[in-house]
């Protein structure tokens, strides 16, 4: 299995850059393509999907959220942070069958 | 529009079988992948298995011997089956449409495990 390895937490300042990284044991790439991807989850609901390919933004997601990355390492960034943005992250792969990592826990100072 | 929905039920004895169906509108299952995708309290998210648009299927390799997803596309439903269900399983399990990734989600259904 691809393990993917995401730091527990992070904090910033209202109207800072988060910057939430993922890093994989294996290359996530495939023709072209990065097989990575980025949810948000707030406490009580589903996640939902931010970024897909490492750097598509999904439907309806503002473009204060972007992705970027290949290969075994990966970057959510969100700027500038807004209050609504306090969640957990994670950043699955699927270049194989998919893997999550464990979330980043994003907190205001 | 896209929706799934979890049903099932919140409450399985230990050694029991789990049942669960999910139930999507707006898209066809020979159009779009299905993948169950669970989290246990307070913990992070574990993709349990997929159902593919042909009908073939792909697991977890922790959960690959208890585990059994099929589908009835008539009723858009798909179905989720684990046997032998310890403590550890409890869980809000989660359906998911696989497009470019798990583009939509439904609301997720709390198993508990217990007797």
């Amino acid at each position: 299995d691809i393990v993917l390895t995401q730091s527990p937490a992070l904090a910033v300042s209202l109207g800072q850059r988060a910057t939430i990284s993922c890093k994989t044991n294996q290359n996530v790439d495939y023709y072209g393509n990065s097989y990575m991807h980025w949810y948000q989850q707030k406490p009580g609901q589903q996640p939902k999907l931010l970024i897909y390919l490492a750097s598509n933004l999904a439907s309806g997601i503002p473009a204060r959220f972007s992705g970027r990355g290949s290969g075994t390492d990966f970057t959510l960034t969100i700027d500038p942070v807004e209050a609504d943005d306090t969640a957990t992250y994670y950043c699955q792969q699927s270049r194989n069958l998919p893997t999550f990592g464990a979330g980043t826990k994003l907190e205001l100072k | 529009q896209v929706q799934l929905k979890e049903s099932g039920p919140g409450l399985v004895q230990p050694s029991q079988t789990l049942s669960l169906t999910c139930t999507v509108s707006g898209f066809s299952l020979t159009s779009y992948h299905v993948s169950w995708v669970r989290q246990p309290p307070g913990k992070g998210l574990e993709w349990m298995g997929v159902i593919w648009t042909g009908g073939s299927t792909a697991y977890n390799s922790l959960l690959k011997s208890r585990l059994s997803i099929s589908r009835d596309i008539s009723k858009s439903q798909v179905f989720l089956k684990m046997n032998s269900l310890q403590t550890e399983d409890t869980a809000t399990y989660y359906c998911a449409r696989e497009g470019e990734a798990l583009d939509y989600w439904g609301q997720g259904v709390m198993v508990t495990v217990s007797s």
